[in-house]
Parts: structure tokens; C-alpha cells; sequence
């Protein structure tokens, strides 16, 4: 059984399109994140959430949202995509904040 | 802002050798420090560290915290190629505390 799963696995869009990533876990956590992994390979948060609160990394653009219809989904929805928007983003899932995150595996983002 | 410096960056070995790999941190009130293996897809959970001296092991992997010096090391003995991988480390500070600051990285290559 998959424990943390994305879909698309490729997702390959023009610039100023909107589209959603969708992932979830089966793992009973509570709290859900997002991640962007540029072509540097640096892991940066943007958004980490469970049903109490959303915690915005600052840097993320407006243009990026998540949507939880409930506590297994955690989706990311993005408006108007850029060219700096491609990388793999990751799906990750704890038991509480200070536990260790699993990680799904990844959608890679293409905007040309 | 939270800084995580890994090194070194990349290391070639061949099989059977040991290696160590370093992680440096600044985080506001350090809570955790977590070592993640990242092959092609989404990074794996390897160990969770939050008492300095206590040496986590995990068959050949084994990690440990130093607090003073603010700096955790990974240890992998009689390498494999299976080893082959990008190995991350990521500290958890409560200003942040939903949120893992990830380095970038030290990409091991074990030869057979």
C-alpha cells in the first residue's frame, strides 16, 4: 500500500495555466506539507497544515494554495504558472508536527 | 534564517569503505535534527536525533548529534552500491516548528 501518493507523476503545462496537484496519505496523520525541489536539489517548504492551522512559508507566491477537503488529501493548486514555478513538488505527511515527515513521490512540473 | 551546510557536497567511494558525512546548523531553539536518503524519487526517513551523544544505528547506518557544536555526522560502513544516493539532513527549530529547514545535500556514489 502506498503511504503518501501524488497525482499527476509529470505534469507539463504552458505559462499562465492553473492546475492542481492532488496527494494523499493513508498513514491517520495529522499534519500535511508541501515541498518544492528546484533543479538545485534544495527541499524548501511552503505550506504545512493540519485541521487546526496553515502555516505559510513567506516566500511562497499568492499564486500557490492548498486545499484540504479533509485530513487524508492535502492539494496544491497553482494560478497563473511561470516558468519559475517547474521543479518536483513533494507531498509529505506526519503524526503531529515533531515527528518525522514521509514523503510521497513527487510531481514533476514542467511549464513551458 | 535557518541555515543547514552539508559536506562535503559529493563523494565517490567503492565498496566495502566508510563514510561520513557532516551537517552543520543555525536554528532559532533546535528542536530535532532528521537524516532523510533521497535515491530517484521521494527522500526516505532514516533517523530522528534530538539528545546530543546518543548514537542512532540502523543495521549500517548510524548517526550522532552534537549540540555544542551545533553539527551531526552520518556514518556508513561497508558501503554498497546501493548506498548510491543524495543524503539530506534537516533540523528542526521551534521558531519554525511545523517546519524542516533541508541542506542541500551530500551526493554519495558508491563504485562496485
Amino acid at each position: 500500500d502506498t503511504a503518501v501518493s501524488q497525482t499527476p507523476k509529470y505534469l507539463v503545462t504552458q505559462m499562465g495555466n492553473d492546475k492542481s496537484i492532488k496527494c494523499e496519505q493513508n498513514l491517520g496523520h495529522d499534519t500535511m506539507y508541501w515541498y518544492k525541489q528546484d533543479s538545485k536539489k534544495f527541499l524548501k517548504i511552503m505550506f504545512s497544515y493540519n485541521n487546526k492551522e496553515l502555516i505559510i512559508n513567506e516566500t511562497v507566491p499568492n499564486r500557490f494554495s492548498p486545499k484540504s477537503p479533509d485530513k487524508a488529501h492535502l492539494n496544491l493548486h497553482i494560478n497563473s504558472l511561470e516558468l519559475g514555478d517547474s521543479a518536483v513538488y513533494f507531498c509529505a505527511s506526519s503524526q503531529q508536527a515533531r515527528y518525522e515527515q514521509y514523503f510521497g513521490p513527487g510531481t514533476r512540473l514542467t511549464v513551458t | 534564517e535557518d541555515k543547514v551546510v552539508q559536506s562535503p557536497l559529493s563523494l565517490v567511494v567503492h565498496e566495502g569503505d566508510t563514510v561520513t558525512l557532516n551537517c552543520s546548523y543555525e536554528v532559532t531553539n533546535f528542536r530535532s535534527l532528521l537524516w532523510y536518503k533521497q535515491e530517484k524519487k521521494a527522500p526516505t526517513f532514516l533517523f530522528m536525533l534530538t539528545s546530543s551523544g546518543i548514537e542512532k544505528k540502523s543495521g549500517r547506518l548510524s548517526s550522532i548529534l552534537d549540540k555544542k557544536e551545533l553539527s551531526s555526522i552520518l556514518n556508513i560502513t561497508a558501503t554498497q552500491t546501493g548506498d548510491s544516493a543524495i543524503y539530506l539532513c534537516a533540523p528542526r527549530g521551534s521558531g519554525s516548528a511545523r517546519q524542516l529547514t533541508f541542506g542541500s545535500g551530500t551526493q554519495l556514489t558508491v563504485l562496485p
